[in-house]
């Protein structure tokens, strides 16, 4: 186990609406990063918090939004959901020494949400 | 722009026999390279990683890789596999000019037939 939790582990939404999914960090971690996996896939990356706030962002949406609290938790928001947005969603958590320094730690990752858009 | 390229989809291979899974990726600047696995049901999980010095590096399970920089790769090895290898497994690659992220190559899964 990584100590990263998600939640909730399935949920079902029609097209248009909007999801809050939660990650919990694992302790002593600082950033926390989201990635979108359709299936047959890799990861792809849609942005990272650090000391919240948004700390690198891939090719996604503004529709596709995040927060970082100060226990360094996070929720990943998207809106208008589209059907090409059913996938399984990872949070992980990693440790960023200085900021806008390299990542050099590894990342831990949630077991992740499973959308499905109808 | 950023990618990461494995060359195998799907493998399917005989207990004992070698494995090498081909990892390649286009980044500018210094890179931090690593192989995940994704075990069927579980959580993806570090397997191996290189950051600097030997680029031979040994992970969990017997499984190594080695870090050629002059070919951009990072195949991941394993002299003879075992049943239980039967999983997805993910290139990865971090910092370069976007130190923030870390991407990942689309995964080979591997098939280790009894």
């Amino acid at each position: 186990e990584t100590g990263v939790t998600q939640s909730p582990t399935h949920l079902i939404k029609t097209r248009g609406q909007q999801v809050t999914l939660r990650c919990s960090s694992q302790s002593g971690h600082n950033t926390v990063s989201w990635y979108q996996q359709a299936l047959g896939q890799g990861p792809q990356f849609i942005f990272q918090y650090y000391r919240e706030e948004e700390n690198g962002r891939g090719n996604f949406p503004p529709r596709f939004s995040g927060l970082q609290f100060p226990n360094y938790s996070s929720e990943l928001n998207v809106n208008a959901l589209e059907l090409d947005d059913s996938a399984l969603y990872l949070c992980a958590s990693s440790k960023l020494a200085g900021g806008w320094g390299s990542n050099t730690g590894e990342l831990f990752f949630g077991e992740g949400s499973r959308l499905t858009v109808l | 722009a950023q990618s990461v390229s494995q060359h195998n989809h799907h493998v399917i291979l005989s207990e004992a026999a070698s494995l090498e899974l081909g990892c390649n990726y286009s980044y500018g600047g210094t890179v931090n390279l690593f192989w995940y696995v994704q075990y069927p049901g579980q959580h993806l999980q570090l397997l191996l990683k290189y950051f600097s010095g030997d680029p031979l590096v040994k992970g969990i399970k017997g499984f190594e890789a080695e870090f050629i920089k002059s070919k951009f790769s990072f195949n991941l090895r394993k002299p003879s596999v075992q049943w239980s290898d039967t999983a997805e497994y993910f290139c990865a690659v971090s910092g370069g000019y976007n130190n923030n992220d870390m991407r990942f190559g689309a995964g080979t899964r591997l098939t280790v037939k009894p």
